[in-house]
């Protein structure tokens, strides 16, 4: 069992958006501020599309959002476009020095 | 260019010991904080290890706490994981991964492909 709680699915049309909830504790999520998300394809390495809540990284589209409400962090894609479709995890610091992910969720398009 | 390039993963005993490098290039190595985050087949990310610019502050996760261990070498631009004791749950991809500059912001900016390490009898 993960640390971290998303909904193991979620899915949406093209153009539409999508809302990917992470629920933590309020010892990690509810905590701190060094919640992170990342997408990854099959096959490949995960990519860092979002840090410290709600900053995104040079180069990734603005289609992509963060926030953190509480004990729930979330992720929002816009505008939904094919190439979304792909596994997303959120990650959260923890204290005492650990960090702990979500289980991941599996964005279909 | 910018990257990270994992090797050293093999198939391995249980009660055995292996060693992953990762050589990085691209960008100041010095600068960065370093760590390791693995994925067990079809499974999610679980964070293992990270270790300071000079070495000076590493943990681990409880998981492998005591039986990896995670170092680096600036003059080399690489960073390592002696990992002993191995057990089955330990099978997985392993990923090099770069985070903050001069500190540890817990979020990790640059992966490697990652090396597969499989752990069985």
């Amino acid at each position: 069992q993960s640390a971290l709680t998303q909904p193991p699915s979620a899915s949406g049309s093209p153009g539409q958006s999508v809302t990917i909830s992470c629920t933590g504790t309020s010892s990690d999520v509810g905590d701190y501020n060094y919640v992170s998300w990342y997408q990854q394809y099959p096959g490949k390495a995960p990519k860092l599309i979002i840090y410290e809540v709600s900053k995104r990284p040079s180069g990734v589209p603005d289609r992509f959002s963060g926030s953190k409400s509480g004990n729930t962090a979330s992720l929002t894609v816009s505008g939904l476009q094919a190439e979304d479709e792909a596994d997303f995890y959120c990650s959260s610091y923890a204290g005492n020095n650990n960090l702990v992910f979500g289980g991941g969720t599996k964005l279909t398009v | 260019q910018v990257q990270l390039v994992e090797s050293g993963g093999d198939l391995v005993k249980p009660g055995g010991s292996l060693r992953l490098s990762c050589a990085a290039s691209g960008f100041t190595f010095t600068d960065y904080y370093m760590g390791w985050i693995r994925q067990a087949p079809g499974k999610g990310l679980e964070w293992v290890s990270y270790i300071s610019t000079s070495s000076s502050y590493a943990n681990h996760a409880d998981s492998v706490r005591g039986r990896f261990s995670i170092s680096r070498d600036n003059a080399k631009n690489s960073l390592y994981l002696q990992m002993n004791s191995l057990r089955a749950e330990d099978t997985a991809v392993y990923y090099c991964v770069r985070g903050g500059q001069f500190a540890l912001y817990w979020y990790f900016d640059l992966w490697g492909r990652g090396t597969l390490v499989t752990v069985s009898s």
